[in-house]
Parts: C-alpha cells; structure tokens; sequence
C-alpha cells in the first residue's frame, strides 16, 4: 500500500526555524514528483511547489519562493519542508502528496495527513 | 492561471445531481485538470485526473467533462458520504493552481 506519513502538529514563535516531514513507503521514492500543499484556516488549497527526490530537482511556487525549503533523505524516503525563519501567516495545514506519473506536472493521487503547524508569540 | 469554481455552496437532497463549475482565466488545454474531494479533518482526495479520468476506487457516479476554460465535475446521484467541498486544479502550466472550492451541503 502506498503511503505517505507526516509528522506530528508543531508549535513556534515567529522567528524561529522548522522542518516537517513526510515518509513515503509502497513504492520507489526516487521516481515520483512530491509536492507540498498549504491549507491556511477555513481556507483553500495552495501549491507550493514540487521535489524530484531521484536528483533533487526544485520546482518552487512565485508565492513560496525564497520563503521555504524543500530537500530529501533518499535513505529513509522522505521528503521536507523547512522555514528558517516563521511568521504568524505561516499558521496552517501543510500537506505532502505523491504526483502521478512522471512528468513534471500532474495530479496529486496519494496524500500525507497533513501537518498543523502554529506559530504564535 | 486563476480557477474560478461555482457555485461557492451547493444545497441538495441525496439522490440528486450535482454539477461543479471551474472556469479557468486562460485556457489549460484539454488534458490537464483534476478533481479532489476533502472532508473535514480530512486530506484531499483525488477523484479525477485528466479532466475526465476517474482515479483508483472512485464510484462511476462521478465523472468530468470540459476543455480548455470550461470544466465540469458532475455526481449523478449524491450519497451521504458526498457531501462535502471540492477542488478542481490546473496543471497545463509550470505553475499548478487549484479553485477556491465548492461545498456540496445536504438540503
């Protein structure tokens, strides 16, 4: 079974730093686009952009440019998403998921469970 | 490339039919739009892909229809476990968007 893991909820002050997860297992990590969604409170889906684990390859959202990292562990399958420095706005649900196929865009067929992040003073 | 979705909220009784609109600012060609579905607490879930394609599982009451500014998710007959908010997402460009979403809430 494909899957995708997340981690835990995570609580910071603005300022600071912090990096999520996302564990994929079921299938082989190198070979399939993740991307990285936010869902701010009540709100939509955002995209903000996409990783090729096979060669860390970066595709990053205008949005989202320059504010986020993305990288990978090809050793234990699984992708990041780090900030170095948190705002309050950064306050949402942020959500992995597996592109279909292998092409640079596509749809998002399996999905991590989100993660809450709060950042609050 | 904005996607505009309509209505913002959709009231029906179960076994009716529901038609979602997305309407995209320029056009995203005839291949490249998606359909999720998201409870709440929930993460989405992929119904169709290449506008018309139903993902693994998903129930043939749902299918897509449209090409290149006009797209469509339609439910044939609406299930209690329907109900909830739909994303459509574009992604014939570089930059992939989604709509602002649909909630389909029981009459």
């Amino acid at each position: 079974e494909v899957q995708l893991v997340q981690s835990g909820p995570e609580v910071r002050k603005p300022g600071e730093s912090l990096r999520i997860s996302c564990q994929v297992s079921g299938y082989t990590f190198a070979t399939s686009w993740i991307g990285w969604v936010r869902q701010m409170p009540g709100k939509g889906l955002e995209w903000m952009g996409l990783i090729y684990p096979g060669y860390s390859d970066t595709r990053y959202s205008p949005s989202f440019q320059g504010q986020v990292t993305f990288s990978v562990d090809k050793s234990i399958n699984t992708a990041y998403l780090q900030w170095s420095s948190l705002k309050a706005s950064d306050t949402a649900i942020y959500y992995c998921a597996r592109q279909r196929g292998s092409k640079v865009l596509g749809a998002f067929d399996i999905w991590g469970q989100g993660t809450v992040v709060t950042v609050s003073s | 490339i904005v996607l505009t979705q309509s209505p913002g909220t959709l009231s029906l009784f179960p076994g009716e039919r529901a038609a979602l609109s997305c309407r995209a600012s320029q056009s995203v060609g005839s291949t490249y739009v998606a359909w999720y579905q998201q409870k709440p607490g929930q993460a989405p879930r992929l119904l169709i892909y290449d506008v018309s394609t139903r993902a693994t599982g998903i129930p043939d009451r749902f299918s897509g229809s449209g090409s290149g500014t006009d797209f469509t998710l339609t439910i044939s007959r609406l299930e209690p476990e329907d109900f909830a908010v739909y994303f459509c997402q574009q992604y014939g460009t570089s930059r992939l968007t989604f709509g602002g979403g649909t909630k389909v809430e029981i009459k």
